[in-house]
């Protein structure tokens, strides 16, 4: 079965320091994989998403996430944090080949941001 | 609306009541899913529909949770003789295709089962 492994349960970072929640995925063929931000009390918001191509992708909010097959990992990036991405992150791969119709997230890293 | 609505935000229940959840997805979007969130946890798919079809409910976790699309738009989540364990938060996704992989999703309604 596909699973999803966000390593950080919290990371804390200073505002404009760089940022990378990894997530590594147990697939046998390539998932599409997607990073979702969650605030408190909102639903979840999808930030970007690979499905195949280049494997840079860029997203909203200045995030940007790359796919590494050979590492099975999707880790999500940002040059520089501001308070407002305070939040949890949520990393999650959908089977490529049909199948299981949801998606499959990983527990979630929180992301807490420094002054 | 401009996305996904979920009503109640919030619900209590004591153990044992009968819950209806509701999701109103984004309007022409064929594809609904609904997930369960534990407190600390990811998502976890609980069910899919396809218009009025429920083409998968292997996330189901017992026969006591039902969930339904009568007419291919709003659906609603049914938990009967809730139990403790059923507190989390249940959200509600809509995607315009089967395939369409872009899920969006709603606030959730948080139970809690007392």
């Amino acid at each position: 079965a596909q699973s999803v492994t966000q390593p950080d349960i919290h990371i804390t970072v200073s505002e404009g320091a760089s940022l990378e929640l990894r997530c590594n995925y147990s697939y046998g063929a390539t998932p599409y994989l997607f990073w979702y931000v969650q605030s408190p009390g909102q639903g979840l918001q999808l930030l970007l998403k690979y499905f195949s191509g280049d494997t840079l992708v860029q997203g909203i909010k200045g995030f940007e996430a790359e796919f590494k097959r050979s590492q099975s990992s999707f880790n999500l990036r940002k040059p520089s944090v501001h308070w407002s991405d305070a939040a949890e992150y949520f990393c999650a791969v959908l089977l490529s080949g049909g199948g299981a119709d949801g998606l499959t997230f990983g527990k979630g890293t929180h992301l807490i941001i420094q002054p | 609306g401009a996305g996904v609505s979920q009503s109640p935000r919030y619900k209590v229940a004591k153990r044992g009541q009968d819950v209806a959840l509701r999701c109103d997805p984004i309007s022409g979007h064929v594809s609904l899913f609904w997930y369960q969130q534990a407190l600390g946890q990811g998502p976890e798919f609980l069910t899919y529909f396809q218009n009025e079809a429920q083409l998968d409910k292997s996330g189901l976790p017992s026969d006591r949770f039902f969930a339904e699309r009568p007419e291919g738009s709003v659906s609603t989540l049914k938990i009967q003789r809730t139990q403790q364990e059923d507190s989390a938060v249940y959200l509600c996704a809509s995607s315009l295709g089967r395939r369409s992989y872009e899920q969006y999703f709603g606030p959730g309604t948080r139970l809690t089962v007392t």
